[in-house]
């Protein structure tokens, strides 16, 4: 069965520094993995996804996220972060591209100070 | 605004009671998805319809039911409700294809 597994609940850092969320994925067959964004009473919006077209994937808002194998990761990260990527993060795999039944970690509540 | 549409937004019922929630895709996706999210056991996949039929199943209750409608709108019944179905209840659509899924602001429900 797939699955993935968020390390961290919660992550703060500073404006302007990096943002690193850590994603580990399970799963028996080639994954699909994306990365969602939940900000406060709002529904969730896709960052960016993996489907097996390149490693290093970018996303929207200046994240990128890279696949790697052989570390059954897709860690999220940008280079500097800004108040307004408080927000919630999920990580989630889906067993076909299209990322229907997806599969979503814990997530990760990332808090930004200036 | 994703296109997506979910009513009520917020709903509080009493335990054994029955709702249902309103979801309308976005213009022209076939699919939709429903979710629920709680503290206990965080985003849950629960169901998937396309243009009508079911296609996916996820970890559904018995006592929860959904369906999709000729237009396209769906709606999901949760029935004999009980304190732990307390959670926020996400539509989501997808063209045809499924490339991305869009995501509604979602239906709070409490159970009181």
């Amino acid at each position: 069965a797939q699955s993935v597994t968020q390390l961290g609940s919660h992550v703060s850092v500073s404006e302007g520094a990096l943002v690193l969320l850590r994603c580990n994925y399970s799963s028996s067959v080639p994954p699909y993995l994306f990365w969602y964004v939940q900000y406060p009473n709002q529904g969730l919006q896709l960052l960016l996804k993996y489907t097996s077209a390149a490693t290093l994937v970018k996303g929207i808002n200046g994240f990128e996220a890279e696949f790697k194998k052989s570390e059954t990761s897709f860690h999220l990260t940008k280079p500097s972060a800004h108040m307004s990527d408080a927000a919630e993060y999920f990580c989630a795999v889906s067993e076909n591209q299209a990322g229907t039944a997806l599969i979503f970690g814990k997530g990760t509540t990332l808090s930004v100070s200036s | 605004d994703s296109g997506v549409t979910q009513t009520p937004k917020h709903l509080i019922t009493a335990t054994g009671q029955r709702v249902t929630l309103r979801c309308s895709p976005r213009s022209g996706d076939l699919s939709v998805y429903w979710y629920q999210q709680s503290l206990d056991q965080g985003l849950q996949f629960l169901i998937q319809y396309y243009n009508g039929e079911e296609r996916a199943k996820g970890n559904i209750l018995e006592r929860f039911s959904a369906q999709q409608f000729p237009d396209l709108h769906s709606e999901l019944n949760l029935s004999s409700l009980e304190l732990g179905d307390s959670a926020l209840y996400f539509c989501a659509s997808s063209t045809s294809s499924g490339n991305t899924i869009y995501f509604g602001e979602g239906s709070w429900l409490t159970v009181v």
